[in-house]
């Protein structure tokens, strides 16, 4: 069973506006939200996180939402820049156990 | 070095061969954990040590998969008897504390089963 699910395989944003990345989970025991960010031939790197006791982390351009009720957040960017075109993931946890990940968005930013 | 390596970064295999893929976390890492990773998926995990100790291996898919860290450092994971769906990238991750979120993943191994 997917108990992470990022339900857009790709999304295309120009340069400049708002780029929302979306992701529903299943499992009520997760207490941990990250997003990660992939680039072509490399590893997954840490991009911003959130505890489930809150419902928005803001880190620069980068903010996660996070809402309980409906098992859902989303990561904004804004502005999106050309660098920010890469794969996202995000991926959730149980008392910082193992992490479960999404299947990812393949986001791209047009100039 | 300053980042988590692994080795090789590709791998052929023919079914039927066993292989090793190393991990080289940060130094003083005591958490390392491996992922799965399959063509459009996301990362899938495989394995948790802590220091020397294995603490979780369910996410194992199979007996023909087996893991170490006999020194609470390098870390090699073998498949014996490849097959096609063992096909993948596996992803290795270290971290300071344990448990610890503040994973820094390597770049993978490619495997590729024929």
């Amino acid at each position: 069973d997917q108990q992470v699910k990022q339900n857009s395989p790709s999304l295309s944003v120009q340069e400049g506006r708002i780029s929302i990345l979306n992701c529903d989970y299943t499992n009520s025991m997760f207490d941990y939200f990250l997003w990660y960010k992939k680039y072509p031939a490399e590893g997954p790197t840490f991009l911003i996180s959130i505890s489930s006791i809150k419902d928005k982390n803001e880190d620069g351009r980068f903010t996660v939402f996070l809402n309980k009720s409906a098992k859902h957040l989303s990561l904004h960017i804004v502005p999106s820049q050309p660098g920010d075109s890469a794969v996202y993931f995000c991926a959730a946890s149980v008392k910082a156990q193992k992490l479960v990940f999404g299947q990812g968005t393949r986001l791209t930013i047009n100039p | 070095g300053a980042g988590v390596s692994q080795s090789p970064r590709y791998k052929v295999a023919k079914r039927g061969q066993d292989v090793a893929l190393r991990c080289d976390p940060i130094s003083g890492h005591v958490s390392l954990f491996w992922y799965q990773q399959a063509l459009g998926q996301g990362p899938e995990f495989l394995t948790y040590f802590q220091n020397e100790a294995q603490l979780d291996k369910s996410g194992l898919p199979s007996d023909r998969f087996f893991a170490e860290r006999p020194e609470g450092s390098v870390s090699t994971l073998k498949i014996q008897r490849t097959q096609q769906e063992d096909s993948a990238v596996y992803l290795c991750a270290s971290s300071k504390d344990s448990p610890n979120y503040g994973y820094t993943f390597g770049s993978g191994t490619r495997l590729t089963v024929v």
